[in-house]
């Protein structure tokens, strides 16, 4: 089965950037889309397509994707974007989501 | 606005059956246009994809979970439900149910989550 490798965690100061990647065999060949969960809540979409942004989702959030590495970027990071954040992709008609990566913000 | 609430039993005995439902409002799920799933997540963990279920009643399922999930529709009530046959202690999670597009396949919507707990 497919399988998605995020770091467990990355730390950043605020009004600095973060960068969670997400590794997949050639995953580039998929398109990824990002969540984010804050405690106690339900996950979020804030990246689809690689790179595209839902409504209401700050600029802030970026995405690419190639090769083996997908990749979300968060610039001028703020208090609010603590949370944990989950790649996901399809694999044929199966859903399969990253291992997550807890952002912290110092 | 689409909303989507998750009900059912908090608490199952290990070897009986998880019976959760999901009811959708502001939507049909008689529409072409959605799959609709169930996920899951352990206190502490990721997310885990159960399955999903289309309008015309195909479904899709985890290889880890197939044989013991069961995922259908009451288009009546605007219902999806989940049965997870069997379970034990590593069943226990919050159970969420979640829309995706046919198009943007994306989960846009998710409820709130239940949480199940599996103990004797």
């Amino acid at each position: 089965s497919y399988v998605l490798t995020q770091p467990p965690s990355v730390s950043v100061a605020p009004g600095k950037t973060a960068t969670i990647t997400c590794g997949g065999n050639n995953i580039g060949t998929k398109s990824v889309y990002w969540y984010q969960q804050k405690p106690g809540q339900a996950p979020v979409l804030v990246i689809y397509y690689d790179n595209d942004r839902p409504s209401g989702i700050p600029e802030r959030f970026s995405g690419s994707n190639s090769g083996n590495t997908a990749t979300l970027t968060i610039s001028r990071v703020e208090a609010g974007d603590e949370a944990d954040y989950y790649c996901q992709v399809w694999d044929s008609s199966f859903a399969v989501f990253g291992t997550g990566t807890k952002v912290t913000v110092l | 606005q689409v909303q989507l609430q998750e009900s059912g039993p908090g608490l199952v005995k290990p070897s009986q059956t998880l019976s959760l439902t999901c009811t959708v409002s502001g939507g049909s799920i008689s529409s072409v246009s959605y799959f609709w799933s169930w996920i899951r997540q352990p206190a502490g963990k990721g997310l885990e994809w159960i399955g999903r279920i289309y309008t015309s009643g195909s479904t899709d399922y985890s290889l880890s979970l197939r044989g013991r999930v069961t995922i259908s529709l009451d288009m009546s009530k605007n219902q999806i439900s989940l049965n997870l046959s069997s379970v034990t202690a590593a069943d226990t999670a919050v159970y969420y149910c979640a829309r995706s597009s046919v198009i943007i396949t994306s989960f846009d919507y998710w409820g709130h989550g239940i949480l199940v707990t599996v103990s004797s």
